[in-house]
């Protein structure tokens, strides 16, 4: 139980495009899903705080308006990067929770975007 | 300074071994500790998650907490080939309603190699 999945795994584009990446929680309703963004060798870093049917929250220093997120369903959270850059090549991993319980996060398997 | 240091290692041990990996942090407002094991280009896995001082046993894993140091400890006993990954601690504080706020703070994560 508690599956994550992400979609999709790995996209490329070209500078200028925007990308959308969806979350799912697969068997189980997430009320609270988080957005995090891991460099290379480097940890995640928390960028925003998405709950269903409400505007997320987003980190010190991450541009809403570039990374754009929605949280329509209590299954379902998006992830739209705006305008992508080389700079915004990373790796974009989402998590979910249990309505109800933060304590525990299910994490997706990511999603590797590269922009040329 | 950092709110959580961890060793980045790499750090290579022989089948068989047991290996000790650890954290510190400097926020006393953390409460919910956990580790999180996470294998290559794939999102992360929780592996323990204690909220007390002292030992939490799963298996072949122990989590040891000691709130006075500031100082968390993963031990891995008898450890695989497929334990190689990357070893992640993350905490998280408290809300105003004394469950866990949600938002995760990582290390940096350990690579961890066990070589048959």
């Amino acid at each position: 139980g508690a599956v994550v999945s992400q979609h999709p795994s790995r996209v490329i584009c070209k500078s200028g495009t925007s990308v959308k990446i969806e979350c799912r929680s697969l068997d189980f309703q997430a009320t609270t899903m988080f957005w995090y963004r891991q460099f290379p060798k480097q940890s995640l870093m928390l960028m925003a705080t998405s709950n269903e049917g409400s505007k997320a929250t987003y980190e010190q220093g991450v541009e809403k308006d570039k990374f754009l997120i929605n949280h329509a369903s209590l299954t379902l959270s998006t992830l739209t990067v705006t305008s992508a850059h080389p700079e915004d090549s990373s790796f974009y991993i989402c998590s979910a929770t249990l309505a109800g319980v933060l304590d525990t996060q299910y994490f997706g398997p990511g999603t590797r975007l590269t922009v040329l | 300074q950092k709110e959580v240091e961890q060793d980045p290692g790499p750090l290579s041990v022989p089948e068989g071994a047991i290996v000790s990996l650890n954290c510190t942090y400097s926020n006393s407002a953390f409460q919910y500790f956990m580790w999180y094991r996470q294998y290559s280009r794939k999102g992360p896995e929780l592996l323990m998650y204690t909220y007390s001082s002292g030992n939490k046993e799963d298996g072949r894993f122990t989590a040891q907490v000691d709130k006075s140091s500031k100082y968390i400890s993963l031990f891995i006993r008898d450890s695989q080939p497929s334990d190689s990954a990357t070893y992640l601690c993350a905490m998280t504080r408290p809300n105003a309603g004394g469950t866990s706020y949600g938002k995760l703070t990582f290390g940096q994560g350990t690579i961890l190699t066990v070589h048959p």
